[in-house]
């Protein structure tokens, strides 16, 4: 069976800085990936996807994410962060093929901006 | 569109009651999932569907159950409510094309006291 792995609880960051959220997975292949974003109160919206090709995938909100797949990972990024971007931060995956539908999500990540 | 409707809102529940959380979504989606999401813990999947008639566990369906009875409606039955379902419930909807979006409604607090 697959897992994720979001490795930071919290990460607190000023407005304006880079970011970084961490996210590994455990799969026998590569699965299908995702980024979601839950505002405090909303159900989750996605950020960002990757099913193949380019390894760099670009999201809704200024997002990016990489795909390594060495590493198992698959990181979400973004250059300058903005106050609207407090939020938790979920990871999620599904396996390649059937059943692929059902995904499998990280612990989260709750990203504090100072303003 | 409206995307995924979840009613209620909030719930209060006395422990051994019963309810019935509903789901809409109107995007003709064939796959509808309910999944539960308690504080540090992600999203856990309750059930899932298929199609109308269809319907499967997921990883955590014990005090639940479910039924498709139209492509638009999945709503989560709760009997004998207990205080160990006291969380966020959350209703999501995909089109049948391999690995797509997930589709999240606004979700529903539910507490059982």
């Amino acid at each position: 069976a697959q897992s994720v792995t979001q490795p930071d609880i919290h990460i607190t960051v000023s407005e304006g800085a880079s970011l970084e959220l961490r996210c590994n997975y455990s799969y026998g292949a590569t699965p299908y990936l995702f980024w979601y974003v839950q505002s405090p109160g909303q159900g989750l919206q996605l950020l960002l996807k990757y099913f193949s090709g380019d390894t760099l995938v670009q999201g809704i909100k200024g997002f990016e994410a990489e795909f390594k797949r060495s590493q198992s990972s698959f990181n979400l990024r973004k250059p300058s962060v903005h106050w609207s971007d407090a939020a938790e931060y979920f990871c999620a995956v599904a396996p390649w093929g059937a059943g692929s539908y059902q995904l499998t999500f990280g612990k989260g990540t709750k990203l504090s901006v100072i303003p | 569109n409206a995307g995924v409707t979840q009613t209620p809102k909030f719930r209060i529940l006395k422990i051994g009651q019963s309810m019935t959380l509903q789901c809409t979504q109107d995007m003709n989606h064939n796959y509808m999932y309910w999944y539960r999401q308690d504080p540090g813990m992600g999203l856990k999947l309750i059930y899932y569907s298929v199609g109308a008639g269809i319907t499967d566990k997921g990883e955590v369906p014990n005090g639940y159950n479910v039924s498709r009875s139209t492509t638009e409606d999945f709503p989560l039955r709760l009997e004998l409510a207990a205080p160990s379902q006291t969380s966020v419930y959350f209703c999501a909807s995909s089109s049948a094309d391999r690995g797509v979006e997930q589709f999240f409604g606004p979700g529903t607090r539910l507490t059982v006291l």
